[in-house]
């Protein structure tokens, strides 16, 4: 039972443009939720995080929406440059917890 | 200031073999965490450990185990592997475990034949 899901297994965005990245969640004990990059052959590296109490958490060109009712929260790359072309993971803490559960990743390519 | 680091990079070993890998987290930092990588699963918890305890455990058979020593490095173990165990095992660290935003290793990719 996938708790974190990511139902785009692939993006690709024009240089330039807005990259949208979505993810969905099950579990309303999550408190605290994040984003990862990962490229080939490296680790997961993190990126911007948000807590349940906010609905938004910026960064630079990065930007994390989170929708409590809808259960979803979205990555918003603006704008999109061909340095971001990675694999994108959310991942969700449940308060009292050390277990992080991740999403299955979107594979973003921004097209130069 | 050195990153987390996991050994071997590389792994092949055979059916029925065990394995264990290694992971020394960031200096100063107390807990581990180790996520198994596959295509299609993305990452799937295994364990964390913090000052030598495990405090939490994924939904993995008991062939895998883990540990950590008093230096704060610790080691994963599979046991009896078969062809299903092949994947990237990541090993995360942070200073107290609920500190969000964890460091990972750039992992230990096993395949099993």
């Amino acid at each position: 039972d996938q708790q974190v899901k990511q139902n785009s297994p692939s993006l690709s965005v024009q240089e330039g443009r807005i990259s949208i990245l979505n993810c969905d969640y099950t579990n309303s004990m999550f408190d605290y939720f994040l984003w990862y990059k990962k490229y080939p052959a490296e680790g997961p590296t993190f990126l911007i995080s948000i807590s349940s109490i906010k609905d938004k958490n910026e960064d630079g060109r990065f930007t994390v929406f989170l929708n409590k009712s809808a259960k979803h929260l979205s990555l918003h790359i603006v704008p999109s440059q061909p340095g971001d072309s990675a694999v994108y993971f959310c991942a969700a803490l449940e308060g009292g917890t050390y277990k992080y559960i991740f999403g299955t990743g979107t594979r973003l390519k921004v097209l130069a | 200031k050195a990153g987390v680091t996991q050994t071997p990079r590389y792994l092949i070993k055979t059916r029925g073999q065990q394995v264990t890998l290694s992971c020394s987290p960031i200096s100063g930092h107390r807990s581990v965490s180790w996520y198994q990588q596959t295509p299609g699963q993305g990452l799937q918890f295994l364990f964390e450990y913090f000052s030598e305890t495990q405090r939490n455990k994924g939904n993995f058979p008991g062939r895998f185990s883990g540990r950590q020593f008093s230096n704060s490095r610790s080691e994963m173990n599979v046991s009896t592997l078969e062809l299903g165990d092949s994947a990237l095992y990541l090993c995360a660290s942070s200073p107290t475990g609920t500190d969000y935003g964890y460091t990972f290793g750039s992992g230990t990719r096993l395949t099993v034949v």
